[in-house]
This record gives C-alpha cells, sequence and structure tokens, in this order.
C-alpha cells in the first residue's frame, strides 16, 4: 500500500520568505510526527499529532514554525521568516496507535529546504 | 520525560566481524524501544522494536538487540558485519504514549 509522501521533495527558498512542506500519512493512522535532520545529525523532534488531541509542539525551536494537521490526516509545516539555520531535511513519520503491529513509525522521504 | 543516548558517533568494524552499536535510554515508565536504519539517501527504515515478551529482539538483516533493564540498555548487534551494512542507525525510546524520542544517530562503517 502507499507510504508516506511528502511535498516538495526539495525547496530553495531565500532569506525571510515563508516556506510550507505538506505531509501525507498512510491511511488509518492516527499519529503523524514532523522531525528535523540535519546534515549529518541526528532526528530532532518538532512536533506530534495524536488523534484529535493537542499536538505536543515541545520540540519546536521558535515560534516562526507552525503546524497543522486537517481532518486527521493532511498535515503542513509552515516556517515563517525562513532563516539560512532552517536549511535540513525535514521528516515526517505517522503511526497506528493500539495493538502490538503498532508503535513503530513509518517515514517519508523527506523535504530537503535550502535557504539561500 | 523519556530520552535516548547513542554514546558512539561512529563504529568502524571490518567486515565479518561482530558488531555493537550501543544505546542507552531513559524512561520513568515501561520502555518501548525501537531501532532504526537510514541508508545514503534514502529515508529511514523500521530495523526491530522492544515491546514485552523476550529480551532478545531479531529484526530485519540479521540484526538483533538485546533489552537490558538493570542497565537501561537496548544495544543493537549482528554477529558478522556486512560492507552493505553501512549506514546511520538511530535508537528510539518511546513510553506508555505515542510519542518517540530518537538518539543522535551512530554512524557505521564497514571496511572490507
Amino acid at each position: 500500500g502507499a507510504g508516506v509522501s511528502q511535498s516538495p521533495s526539495n525547496k530553495v527558498t531565500e532569506k525571510g520568505k515563508d516556506v510550507e512542506l505538506r505531509c501525507d500519512p498512510i491511511s488509518g493512522h492516527t499519529a503523524l510526527y514532523w522531525y528535523r535532520q540535519s546534515l549529518g545529525q541526528g532526528l530532532e523532534f518538532l512536533i506530534y499529532f495524536q488523534g484529535n488531541s493537542a499536538p505536543d509542539k515541545s520540540g519546536l525551536p521558535s515560534d516562526r514554525f507552525s503546524a497543522e494537521r486537517t481532518g486527521g490526516s493532511v498535515s503542513t509545516l509552515t516556517i515563517q521568516r525562513t532563516q539560512q539555520e532552517d536549511s535540513a531535511v525535514y521528516l515526517c513519520a505517522s503511526s497506528s496507535h493500539g495493538g502490538f503491529n503498532s508503535y513503530e513509525q513509518y517515514f517519508g522521504p523527506g523535504t530537503r529546504l535550502t535557504v539561500t | 520525560a523519556q530520552s535516548v543516548a547513542q554514546p558512539e558517533d561512529q563504529v568502524n568494524v571490518a567486515e565479518g566481524n561482530p558488531l555493537t552499536v550501543k544505546c542507552t535510554y531513559s524512561v520513568s515508565g515501561n520502555p518501548y524501544l525501537f531501532w532504526y536504519v537510514q541508508y545514503p539517501n534514502r529515508g529511514l527504515q523500521f530495523l526491530l522494536k522492544y515491546i514485552t515478551g523476550d529480551n532478545l529482539v531479531k529484526g530485519s538483516y540479521g540484526f538483533e538487540a538485546e533489552f537490558n533493564k538493570s542497565q537501561t540498555s537496548f544495544h543493537l548487534k549482528k554477529p558478522s558485519a556486512l560492507v552493505s551494512d553501512s549506514a546511520l542507525y538511530f535508537c528510539a525510546v518511546r513510553e506508555n504514549n505515542n510519542d518517540m524520542r530518537f538518539g543522535a544517530g551512530t554512524r557505521l562503517t564497514v571496511k572490507p
């Protein structure tokens, strides 16, 4: 079946511009996560959504970052007034909830953001 | 909040030798532990997980990991490394909710 998809795959933007990154999770997965991976670095947690609960925004690095999840499915990560340090690969993952085969996350291919 | 540490940034082994990639965790409740692998220019792939049951967990590509509660560790192992195992490995931990935290990653290089 279809996996997690993200768009665009690559985004080059000028410093100060706003960008929107999209994530389509696996159908039926109630949990959705955003991470950031800088070149050669580990995964930095940004935000996670679980069903209709309030999202956990504890990983967002500044108020320039925000995310929405509409209808419990598609999510958009928005970065306002981009800075060069925002350059990274932004990864989205989803997981099901409940049952032994749940818990592991399925990752999308990522969006490579370059701020010039 | 849960956290996970991977004390080695880099692990180098010779092909055919056993490999170990270390991971320790911190949780207040019962841990759910995972290993993921990221091959060059590819997305993260799930390798194995420990939820409950046997402490030794077997996963994809011949990898296994041992859950050690007293040492709060979940080291990844393979008896005989392959050059194709060279990749970035991430340990992750989840508590009794759906929130997961990843380690910083360990780059494994297997030399012929």
